[in-house]
């Protein structure tokens, strides 16, 4: 029944490891986004795919690989984890312009 | 660029009573949609309000309701008989009509009183 799932909701690990969140979403959308909320809780946008294309790829470190298998999957890749990449990260889906849906959220915590 | 400001980092209100959340946007474009989420502490980002720039009348949500001045920038949100279950952080956010991009104010952290 979950609109826009993530996998996993927690994810604790290591500097220097390599990890990847999942995103699945059930809505028929076709456009999905990946943000970063910091400790501040400041929402910033990371990535976005249409269709499977890319769309926005704002300022990100290229250790940040986002990959679209199909319109429904939205997944993150974060090699060389840094102490500054613990946040949480959402996953979002919308239809065209409209409004975005989210994802729980997945709790990263790089030690 | 566009930017959404939040000017209230906490606010509280007693129990059934009304508060207002403000927001306040800087744009060039003449057509975009604003958008109200809540988060509360289980983090889960949940739509509660749009409204469409070309609309003159303020869109509302059962308890929600907005006041939308598009000449001041302005796109406050009014809850109404406020329930212990509307505490959480609320974030406004701005697109650009035709804009996939989602742009999100600093949040307001709400708390209601019992």
């Amino acid at each position: 029944d979950t609109a826009v799932s993530q996998t996993p909701k927690y994810l604790v690990t290591q500097m220097g490891n390599d990890k990847s969140i999942k995103c699945e979403q059930n809505l028929g959308h076709d456009t999905m986004y990946w943000y970063k909320q910091d400790s501040k809780k400041f929402l910033k946008i990371m990535f976005s795919y249409n269709n499977k294309e890319l769309i926005i790829n704002e300022t990100v470190p290229n250790r940040f690989s986002p990959k679209s298998p199909d319109k429904a999957h939205l997944n993150l890749h974060i090699n060389s984890l840094e102490l500054g990449d613990s946040a949480v990260y959402f996953c979002a889906s919308s239809f065209n312009y409209n409004e975005q849906f989210f994802g729980p959220g997945t709790r990263l915590t790089v030690l | 660029a566009q930017t959404v400001t939040q000017s209230q980092p906490e606010m509280s209100v007693q129990e059934a009573e009304t508060v207002t959340l403000s927001c306040t946007y800087d744009t060039s474009e003449s057509d975009y949609y604003l958008f109200w989420y809540k988060q509360p502490p289980s983090r889960q980002m949940i739509l509660v309000i749009r409204q469409e720039a070309y609309k003159q009348q303020n869109a509302t949500e059962n308890r929600f309701s907005v006041n939308f001045q598009k000449a001041a920038k302005s796109f406050s949100l009014k809850i109404s008989d406020s329930q212990l279950g509307d505490a959480a952080m609320y974030f406004c956010a701005y697109a650009g009509a035709g804009s996939y991009q989602l742009t999100f104010g600093k949040g307001t952290k709400l708390s209601v009183i019992p």
